[in-house]
């Protein structure tokens, strides 16, 4: 069945540092793939999306490139912030209504 | 962009008793809208699918008589720990898709219900 691979964390780095956080899939068609994230004490947010192969999600100065020949969703950022730490999810959804969630990962950006 | 709310956000009880979270959609009809659960430093957990107007789906697990699920109208669904118990503690997130919305796949989700058991 679909599932989502996530790199685990946790991440720690300073600010400023280059982040990547990695995501890859399985699936049996060609799903749409997310990244979300959450504050502390609080609910998801979409960060960003890609609905097919080679499409560029890109939000808030992060990146995720849907590259169906590795199947990966890797989320990157050039330079953190403070603000950025939290929980980041991995999720593919398939083209009814299911959605699946990798482990998340937290990350912790330390001025 | 659509927007998902909960009711309430945060709500301790006694063992025994049950409690009623609400899920609402402010600015979209959602025909369908999923519940989950979330264990501390874990992935979200689908518990299960909620169509208007019918039964609710339930994940291989969930108890559908603990959990019970209704989807009333095009903008609400509850779902109603019975019974509740300590290990129900967790913090409970309900999305919902908007089919009009042209994001066929992408789902809105609530801010979350943290649900205490004393």
């Amino acid at each position: 069945g679909d599932s989502v691979t996530q790199m685990e964390g946790p991440v720690t780095l300073s600010e400023e540092a280059f982040l990547t956080i990695n995501c890859t899939y399985t699936a049996t068609g060609y799903p749409s793939l997310f990244w979300y994230v959450q504050y502390p004490g609080e609910g998801l947010q979409l960060l960003l999306k890609a609905t097919k192969a080679d499409d560029k999600g890109s939000n808030k100065g992060f990146e995720a490139t849907y590259r169906k020949e590795t199947t990966s969703f890797h989320l990157e950022k050039g330079s953190v912030q403070v603000s950025d730490s939290a929980v980041y999810f991995c999720a593919l959804s398939d083209h009814g209504n299911q959605f699946y969630f990798g482990t998340g990962t937290s990350l912790t950006v330390i001025p | 962009g659509a927007v998902v709310s909960q009711h309430p956000s945060w709500v301790i009880c006694k063992s025994g008793t049950s409690v009623k979270i609400e899920c609402r959609s402010l600015d979209f009809q959602a025909t369908t809208m999923f519940w989950y659960r979330q264990f501390p430093k874990q992935s979200l957990m689908l518990m299960a699918t909620s169509n208007e107007g019918s039964k609710a789906t339930y994940e291989q697990g969930v108890e559908k008589d603990k959990f019970l699920i209704n989807h009333a109208s095009l903008t609400l669904s509850t779902l109603t720990v019975t019974s509740a118990h300590p290990e129900d503690s967790s913090f409970y997130i309900c999305s919902a898709r908007d089919p009009a919305g042209g994001s066929y796949n992408e789902q809105f989700f609530g801010p979350g219900t943290r649900l205490t058991v004393l």
